[in-house]
């Protein structure tokens, strides 16, 4: 089964600043896709990023990136000039590429707060 | 192009009883997966519906069942709710192909007294 891994419950940052929120996970597939997913006060899930495992290419949104490496099963997300909407949980998510199923395993959470 | 939506927002029930949960997805989304989350146990996959047909099923007793509609729409259902029941139910639909996006409702809060 896999399994996904957020060792941040809690983390803050300074407005303008950069942070990095880290996540790993188990797996033996080859094939599977992960996701930054936020979701603020509102309570609605709101999808930050996507990384596809074939791809090399780290993915990148805006101010928002991530450093994949499938080698060490890592997928942390960068987010740069972090601005005080960026205040929410997030969620990294993995999702199995070989199975006919839109399912997600989740990890806890690292709750991030910019402080002004 | 309207978003997940989910109803009711909030629901107060009895142990005991049942409950219903609705879920209208995206037009043209015609996967629907559902979610449990929770303080404790964080987000948990509940099962996914294509096409009327549940495809996955999470690790959930049977008192936790759910539906497709021909129009995509879908209903969970909880039999017998218990205190540990209560939780935030978070819908979500995603286009066709595989590792598409999931889009998100703002989910149902279901309070078991």
């Amino acid at each position: 089964a896999q399994t996904v891994t957020q060792s941040q419950p809690e983390m803050s940052v300074q407005e303008a600043e950069t942070v990095t929120l880290s996540c790993t996970y188990d797996t033996s597939e080859n094939n599977y896709y992960l996701f930054w997913y936020k979701q603020p006060p509102s309570r609605q899930m709101i999808l930050v990023i996507r990384q596809e495992a074939y791809k090399q290419q780290n993915a990148t949104e805006n101010r928002f990136s991530v450093n994949f490496q499938k080698a060490a099963k890592s997928f942390s997300l960068k987010i740069s000039d972090s601005q005080l909407g960026d205040t929410a949980m997030y969620f990294c998510a993995f999702m199995n590429g070989y199975h006919n199923n839109n399912d997600m395993r989740f990890g806890a959470g690292t709750r991030l707060t910019v402080k002004p | 192009k309207a978003g997940v939506t989910q109803t009711p927002r909030y629901l107060i029930k009895t142990r005991g009883q049942q409950v219903t949960l609705s879920c209208s997805p995206i037009s043209g989304h015609r996967s629907v997966s559902w979610y449990q989350q929770t303080p404790g146990q964080g987000l948990q996959f509940l099962f996914e519906y294509f096409s009327e047909t549940q495809r996955n099923k999470g690790n959930f007793p049977g008192r936790f069942s759910g539906r497709q509609f021909s129009n995509s729409r879908s209903e969970m259902n909880v039999s017998t709710l218990e205190l540990g029941d209560s939780a935030l139910y978070l819908c979500a639909s995603s286009p066709l192909g595989q590792g598409a996006e999931a889009f998100f409702g703002q989910g149902t809060r279901l309070t078991v007294v």
